[in-house]
């Protein structure tokens, strides 16, 4: 069974500095790998997904993640943060197989940016 | 209007109650999932229903149950509700395809006293 692992659970950072978000999985299998942003008091919403093709999957607002299929790592980057990106963020993982792909989720890493 | 909607969004009660908190689509998904959020755990999936007729158990059952109305509402009830039920409980739902991509709804915060 596939795994997540975001081994910090807070990151505190200042404004217009560079971030990253490690996520690393476990899988026997080839996986799809997703990385969902949640606001104060809201759902999560999708921020963006690796499914195939290029390793690096960008969002509309300036993230971008690679898939590194030998480090088995899926982290998350931004070159410079806004207040605005103060959230909790959930990567997840689903395994590429028939039937249900079930999505497993870490236990999320809290960022937090000051001015 | 949001694509996946919950309700209540808040709801307090005490143990031994039944709570049955609901979700409603326009997305057209067939795939609806009950998942809850606990601090330091992240979600966990509590049931999932690939269409009207097919309910499965998650990971963490128990304590909980499901009703499919239709391919737009899925419900979750608990039966008797205890305090370690008290959490953030999320309803998401996605189509068949490439990655089963899932979106979420608000949420409902719990609080089982």
């Amino acid at each position: 069974a596939q795994s997540v692992t975001q081994l910090d659970s807070q990151v505190p950072v200042f404004e217009e500095a560079p971030v990253e978000l490690r996520c690393n999985y476990s899988s026997s299998v080839s996986v799809y790998l997703f990385w969902y942003v949640q606001y104060p008091n809201q759902g999560l919403q999708l921020l963006l997904k690796y499914l195939s093709g290029s390793t690096l999957v960008e969002s509309i607002n300036g993230f971008e993640a690679e898939f590194n299929k030998s480090q088995t790592s899926f982290h998350l980057r931004k070159p410079s943060v806004h207040i605005s990106d103060t959230a909790e963020y959930f990567c997840a993982v689903s395994e590429k197989n028939t039937g249900f792909q079930k999505l497993v989720f870490g236990t999320g890493t809290r960022l937090l940016v000051s001015p | 209007d949001a694509d996946v909607t919950q309700t209540p969004r808040n709801r307090i009660t005490k143990t031994g109650k039944r709570i049955m908190l609901e979700c409603s689509q326009t997305k057209g998904h067939d795939r609806m999932y009950w998942y809850r959020q606990d601090p330091g755990l992240g979600l966990r999936l509590i049931y999932y229903s690939f269409d009207v007729k097919d309910i499965n158990k998650g990971e963490i059952s128990d304590g909980y149950s499901v009703s499919r109305q239709a391919q737009a509402k899925f419900s979750l009830s608990l039966e008797s509700a205890i305090p370690n039920q008290t959490a953030l409980y999320f309803c998401a739902t996605s189509v068949e395809g490439l990655g089963d991509t899932q979106y979420f709804g608000p949420g409902t915060r719990l609080t089982v006293l």
